[in-house]
């Protein structure tokens, strides 16, 4: 079974409006996670990277304020894309694990269209 | 760019014949892993190689990795019509996943 889960699988929202969506993982604790965005028939670029108890590092070229990133708990970081626009349309995909060696376990993703 | 180079972007052939995709990438690296997306889903782990490692065989995956070219190789031998989707390398840089443009497989029947 999937141990990290995203929510929601796909979300359709209004411009200007926000948007939240989680990333779980299930069977371990994540003091970090990863926020990725995808475009059609592109590879995945990535947004940020999520630490438990202090401020997400951002990649170049990605606005903190737009894309807020709250790493709340060792389970569970949230992204929320705030006063959305059609071209923030996108597959975003989270990740987990990978300390010491371990597998990365990506979430299912979650498709937003921006309407 | 923070993305490395996979070549060919798409590749399309009959069952039961061998795919090869190729990737290139940037900077030094601990491990490079290759990962399988179907159409609209998540990543599925395939294989990790480490920087030590130059040949690693997974069922009917063989990877290889040349560090001083800065290039890795999937090879999935024998391949079937599920086996088409896209493939993508990435790289651990100091902990953070860095994908190569992907490779899109289809295998026809």
């Amino acid at each position: 079974g999937a141990v990290v889960s995203q929510h929601p699988s796909w979300v359709i929202c209004k411009s200007g409006t926000s948007v939240k969506i989680e990333c779980r993982s299930l069977d371990f604790q994540a003091t970090t996670m990863f926020w990725y965005r995808q475009f059609p028939k592109q590879s995945l670029m990535l947004m940020a990277t999520s630490n438990e108890g202090s401020k997400a590092t951002y990649e170049q070229g990605v606005e903190k304020d737009k894309f807020l990133i709250n790493h709340a708990s060792l389970t569970l970081s949230t992204l929320t894309v705030t006063s959305a626009h059609p071209e923030d349309s996108s597959f975003y995909i989270c990740s987990a694990g990978g300390h010491s060696g371990n597998t990365i376990y990506f979430g299912e993703g979650s498709w937003l269209t921006v309407v | 760019s923070q993305q490395g180079e996979e070549d060919p972007q798409a590749l399309s052939i009959q069952e039961g014949e061998n795919a090869t995709m190729n990737c290139s990438y940037k900077t030094s690296i601990n491990n490079l892993q290759w990962y399988r997306q179907n159409s609209g889903r998540g990543l599925v782990h395939l294989i990790l190689i480490r920087s030590n490692e130059r040949e690693k065989h997974s069922g009917r995956l063989r990877v290889t990795l040349d560090t001083s070219k800065k290039s890795s190789s999937l090879l999935i031998t024998a391949s079937r019509a599920a086996d088409t989707a896209s493939y993508f390398c990435a790289t651990d840089q100091g902990g953070k996943l860095i994908f190569g443009q992907g490779t899109e497989l289809s295998v026809k029947p």
